[in-house]
């Protein structure tokens, strides 16, 4: 079974710039949360899709945004891109509504601003 | 304000030892927690986790005990081996309503297996 495929996995772009990045959950799964990791802040939740439905949001600035499709892929952007936004951006997935709130991973998407 | 805290960022222990990772909360309506294991350049992934209810869970090597009086959990690791040196992260989550699948992580413990 292929696990949760993100990319880009590396890109740089600079200050005031905008970014997409994409995600693709393990089959079947239909919910995808995103989270960024920095090394001061840690894994902060960013919100989570289920069902092309955003079912929870965490503490960001409008500029993150993001969007699931029918197929349960998910992409996430980050508008006027500051020198802030450098961090591993991680796509999990789960099959939804899980007692368990066990996620699956990615490898992430590693975004440097400049 | 963090409600999921791991107050120590490096953790060293010789190979064979037990490790012992801690982890505090603050909001006491968390009701599963669970941790993840990070290797550079991989996402993390799940190790084992614990309900509310019990006060131990045990898988392998792997033990997750949980004080909910104190608010407090620890993972530990008996015997640990170089693989286990990674990032630890503990996370919480809410069950109650039924919500979504999102976590609060705490920043991580960095293990360092020393043969």
């Amino acid at each position: 079974k292929a696990g949760v495929t993100q990319t880009p996995r590396y890109l740089i772009k600079t200050r005031g710039q905008q970014v997409t990045l994409s995600c693709s959950p393990i089959s079947g799964h239909r919910s995808v949360s995103w989270y960024q990791q920095t090394p001061g802040q840690g894994l902060q939740f960013l919100f989570e899709y289920f069902s092309e439905t955003q079912r929870n949001k965490g503490n960001f600035p409008g500029r993150f945004s993001g969007r699931q499709f029918s197929n349960s892929r998910s992409e996430m952007n980050v508008s006027t891109l500051e020198l802030g936004d450098s961090a591993l951006y991680l796509c999990a997935s789960s099959l939804g509504r899980s007692v368990t709130g066990e996620l699956f991973f990615g490898e992430g998407s590693r975004l440097t601003v400049l | 304000d963090q409600q999921v805290k791991q107050n120590s960022p490096s953790l060293s222990v010789q190979e064979g030892r037990i490790s012992i990772l801690n982890c505090d909360y603050t909001n006491s309506m968390f009701d599963y927690f669970l941790w993840y294991k990070k290797y550079p350049a991989e996402g993390p992934t799940f190790l084992i986790s614990i309900s509310s209810i019990k006060d131990k869970n045990e898988d392998g090597r792997f033990t997750v005990f949980l004080n909910k009086s104190a608010k407090h959990l620890s993972l530990h690791i008996v015997p640990s081996q170089p693989g286990d040196s990674a990032v630890y992260f503990c996370a919480a989550k809410l069950l109650a309503g039924g919500g979504a699948d999102g976590l609060t992580f705490g920043k991580g413990t960095h293990l360092i297996i020393q043969p």
